[in-house]
């Protein structure tokens, strides 16, 4: 069974790059990590995928060290418009390889202030 | 407009009153799932369907069933609610498995 673990919550300012990991031990070789954001009263949006290594996109950027057991998102130059939960997602695993279930983290609240 | 769609947005109803929360996709997606969200528990799997009548159970199946008659629709079902499926309930829906998620507004149902 797979579970992933993100801190609950996070506090920054403006303009300060900001790193949340998410823990998944358990993770299928063949699976990919998935990371969401989410505001109020709205469903979660995609942000970044990854398989290994690094990964960079418009908004944030991945980093996955090589065993694969974590995952950090990074936000560069928060703004207060970032404040939302960030989810991390990976599949579920059973007999070592990965299901079609996935698991989503219990989130990171990211509270950005002036 | 490439979305998912809920409906309703939000509904109230009484224990044991059956009721259906409609999913539709309009991106010709194989994938769809539904997930309730709870405070302090993140988002949790209900139901997933690979694809026209494959469907299989994520990891908080009971009290709720689904269908997948057309590719665009995935219905979920309460037969029997109960006050503990009081939660937020996203549909998604994805080109695959490992895809990125299209997610629904969310319905918030309430089970007095």
């Amino acid at each position: 069974l797979a579970k992933t673990t993100q801190p609950i919550s996070m506090d920054s300012y403006e303009g300060q790059e900001v790193n949340i990991t998410c823990s998944h031990n358990n993770i299928a070789t063949n699976d990919y990590i998935t990371w969401y954001q989410q505001f109020p009263s709205q469903g979660p949006r995609f942000i970044i995928q990854g398989y290994k290594t690094k990964v960079t996109n418009e908004v944030a950027s991945l980093f996955i060290p090589a065993d694969r057991k974590s995952s950090t998102l990074s936000l560069p130059r928060v703004s207060l418009s970032d404040t939302a939960v960030y989810y991390c997602l990976v599949g579920d695993i059973a007999d070592g390889g990965a299901t079609n279930k996935l698991i989503f983290g219990t989130g990171t609240l990211l509270a950005v202030q002036p | 407009e490439a979305q998912v769609t809920q409906n309703p947005r939000y509904l109230i109803t009484v224990t044991g009153k059956k009721l259906t929360v409609t999913c539709s996709q309009n991106m010709n997606h194989e994938y769809m799932s539904w997930y309730r969200q709870d405070p302090g528990l993140g988002l949790r799997q209900i139901y997933y369907s690979m694809n026209v009548e494959v469907t299989d159970k994520g990891d908080v199946p009971e009290g709720y069933k689904v269908s997948r008659k057309e590719k665009r629709n995935f219905p979920l079902i309460l037969e029997s609610p109960s006050p503990n499926q009081t939660s937020l309930y996203f549909c998604a829906s994805s080109r695959g498995l490992r895809e990125k998620l299209f997610f629904g507004s969310g319905t918030q149902l309430s089970v007095l």
